[in-house]
């Protein structure tokens, strides 16, 4: 079985710019979650999604935005990209109910992206 | 809001020497999580703890979820290279919109 895949791996962006990442569950699996880890802050919550709706939202601001379709693969979408916003962003699917109902989380490799 | 503290940030260790992080939570959880993440990695399921007084146990990593739900520790015995990396614990509280809350990790370093 594929586990999570996301795309691209890197990407540079400058300020200013917008930029879309994709992520491709494990075949079954209809939450999707994802994550920005920067060094030494941990894994921050972004959002959740299960089944194309929007579950659950972390704290950050609206420039960060997401949207996952019927096959429950899920885009995150950044616009006017700062300096602050490079970082790994990593996707994790779930079975079922998703993390919240205690499903494991198999992440991806993640997409590391510069912003310059 | 609901927090998992998770403690130390860093530990350096000797090749050998065991090492421990701990997860406090402010609030009850329902069960933790434990994942670890190697350098350059992404973050991989350890285990599951449900129950209050949990320990279970993979070969030299002992888990332990405490007897009020509301703290967790990872115990590695005589760590090896191998260990090397983040672990993070991730809690689920009912009470959060079931939304897990992640701790900030502790990084073990093995010393040349």
């Amino acid at each position: 079985k594929a586990g999570v895949t996301q795309t691209p791996r890197y990407l540079i962006k400058t300020r200013g710019q917008q930029v879309t990442l994709s992520c491709s569950p494990i075949s079954g699996h209809r939450s999707v979650s994802w994550y920005q880890q920067t060094p030494g802050q941990g894994l921050q919550f972004l959002f959740e999604y299960f089944s194309e709706t929007q579950r659950n939202k972390g704290n950050f601001p609206g420039r960060f935005s997401g949207r996952q379709f019927s096959n429950s693969r899920s885009e995150m979408n950044v616009s006017t990209l700062e300096l602050g916003d490079s970082a790994l962003y990593l996707c994790a699917s779930s079975l079922d109910g998703g993390p919240g109902f205690g499903n494991i989380q198999y992440f991806g490799a993640g997409t590391r992206l510069s912003v310059l | 809001g609901q927090q998992v503290m998770q403690i130390p940030q860093y530990q350096h260790v000797q090749e050998g020497e065991d090492f421990t992080t701990y997860c406090n939570s402010s609030t009850t959880l329902s069960n933790i999580q434990w994942y670890k993440q190697r350098p350059g990695g992404h973050p991989v399921f350890l285990i599951q703890l449900v129950k209050s007084g949990e320990v279970k146990k993979q070969k030299r990593l002992t888990f332990q979820f405490g007897e009020a739900k509301k703290n967790s520790s990872l115990h590695i015995t005589a760590t090896q290279t191998t260990d090397v990396g983040t672990y993070f614990c991730a809690g689920l509280n009912m009470d959060s919109n079931y939304q897990l809350i992640w701790g900030a990790g502790t990084k073990l370093i093995i010393k040349p």
